[in-house]
């Protein structure tokens, strides 16, 4: 069975302290991680998706990586409008794998 | 990427009564899923629903209390039987545009008295 295990589970930031957001992962052949971010009261916004390990994808000061056991969300000199909640999930190789979601990272960051 | 609305986006409902919430997007797509999103807990993927055939449920989810329609390839219905406060919970729909990956609605917030 698929598992996503993200931390930690809340993270507190002053603005413009850069940091990692970790999300460790088992599958049974690793179709794809994906990083979503979801604000209060919205559905999950996607992110990056990765495929294979040691490939990284950027996004303003965002950027994802992944190993063979667990992919980062880098946050550099974040700013309070980063505030949310970023969700990992994986998918696996198998016929008609699903998404397997972690419980998610909830980050503040203070002006 | 997609765009997808979904109706209503929070409701207040009675135990024992039924709700139908309703997920549209704005281009055709196969693939529509249901998840559902309880405090504290990661999503969870109730059942998979492919225009013109029975929709694919997860463990522990059953027809007769989350009956699903998908009636064309741009629309489809989640009905939550039978109410309890067990299932007061966020209500997401989402779709497959892109190889992989998934595009999600805005979710339906529901409370259960």
């Amino acid at each position: 069975e698929d598992q996503v295990t993200q931390s930690p589970e809340a993270l507190r930031l002053q603005e413009g302290e850069s940091s990692s957001l970790n999300c460790s992962y088992t599958v049974s052949g690793l179709r794809g991680l994906f990083w979503y971010r979801q604000d209060p009261g919205k559905g999950p916004e996607f992110l990056f998706t990765l495929y294979s390990a040691g490939e990284e994808k950027e996004k303003e000061r965002l950027k994802a990586t992944l190993t063979k056991k667990e992919s980062f969300l880098h946050i550099t000199a974040p700013k309070p409008e980063d505030s949310a909640t970023y969700l990992c999930a994986v998918q696996g190789a198998g016929a008609n794998s699903k998404l397997t979601f972690g419980k998610g990272i909830t980050l503040s960051v203070r002006p | 990427s997609a765009v997808i609305s979904q109706k209503p986006s929070r409701d207040i409902c009675q135990r024992g009564t039924s709700l139908t919430i309703q997920c549209q997007v704005d281009s055709q797509v196969t693939m529509m899923f249901w998840y559902r999103q309880q405090p504290g807990q990661s999503l969870t993927l109730i059942a998979t629903a492919n225009q013109g055939s029975e929709a694919t449920y997860e463990s522990g989810f059953v027809i007769d209390k989350f009956p699903i329609s998908r009636p064309n390839l741009t629309f489809s219905t989640l009905t939550v039987s039978n109410m309890s406060p067990e299932d007061s919970s966020i209500y997401l729909c989402s779709v497959s545009v892109a190889a992989e990956t998934q595009y999600f609605g805005p979710g339906t917030r529901l409370l259960v008295l």
